[in-house]
């Protein structure tokens, strides 16, 4: 069973810009999660799709959306880019809604540069 | 809140022992452990949950520890590949929130 895969693998934009990234989750997985790693932060929750609704929100300006198909895939929008944005976003699925239960599979990540 | 882990980084040579811990000061209903290599995503290694259920990896053991509200990973044996940033995560806010810790930086010599 193919894994995880989001595209683009790597990215550069310059501040003000808008970027949006994609993930394909595991053949039956409903739900999507998005997350941003960074040396400072380290991995920092983003929001949760499941069933293209999102269900779980963390603590990340407005600047940060998402949204999830009826195919399950999801994109993440970040708009007016930053240079703070600059990190590696991940996007984990899960075959359920993701819980205290749910196993997440992480994809290999897009790594975003901003300038 | 942020789970706290220790130690922060710890070196082992083959075939020894090792154990990373995670505490919360907020009340657990589960653990998640993850490692991620260098350059690599995470990979799911074991959940711990409240009761005492463990879903995960053959070759790694885990403890939960409700009362004190911590979890601990026993690396028994380790392996060149057991190298790598070691993280857990709990969900935070009534489960709004997926929270990991800053990460344990573990690496096996030969």
């Amino acid at each position: 069973k193919a894994g995880v895969t989001q595209t683009p693998r790597y990215l550069i934009k310059t501040r003000g810009q808008q970027v949006t990234l994609s993930c394909s989750p595991i053949s039956g997985h409903r739900s999507v999660s998005w997350y941003q790693q960074t040396p400072g932060q380290g991995l920092q929750f983003l929001f949760e799709y499941f069933s293209e609704t999102q269900r779980n929100k963390g603590n990340f300006p407005g600047r940060f959306s998402g949204r999830q198909f009826s195919n399950s895939r999801s994109e993440m929008n970040v708009s007016t880019l930053e240079l703070g944005d600059s990190a590696l976003y991940l996007c984990a699925s899960s075959l359920g809604l993701a819980g205290v239960d749910e196993t997440q599979y992480f994809g290999p990540g897009t790594r975003l540069l901003v300038l | 809140q942020q789970p706290v882990q220790s130690p922060q980084a710890v070196i082992l040579r083959e075939g020894e022992d090792a154990v990373i811990n995670c505490s919360s000061s907020k009340a657990l209903y589960s653990v998640h452990w993850y490692r991620q290599k260098h350059g690599e995503a995470p990979v799911f290694l074991m959940i711990l949950l409240k009761g005492g259920e463990q879903k995960g990896h053959e070759k790694i053991s885990a403890s939960f520890n409700e009362k004190k509200q911590q979890s601990s990973l026993y690396l028994t044996a380790s392996q060149l590949s057991y190298s790598g940033t070691y993280f857990c995560g709990t969900w935070d806010n009534y489960g709004q929130n997926f929270v990991f810790g800053p990460g344990t930086r573990l690496s096996v010599l030969p």
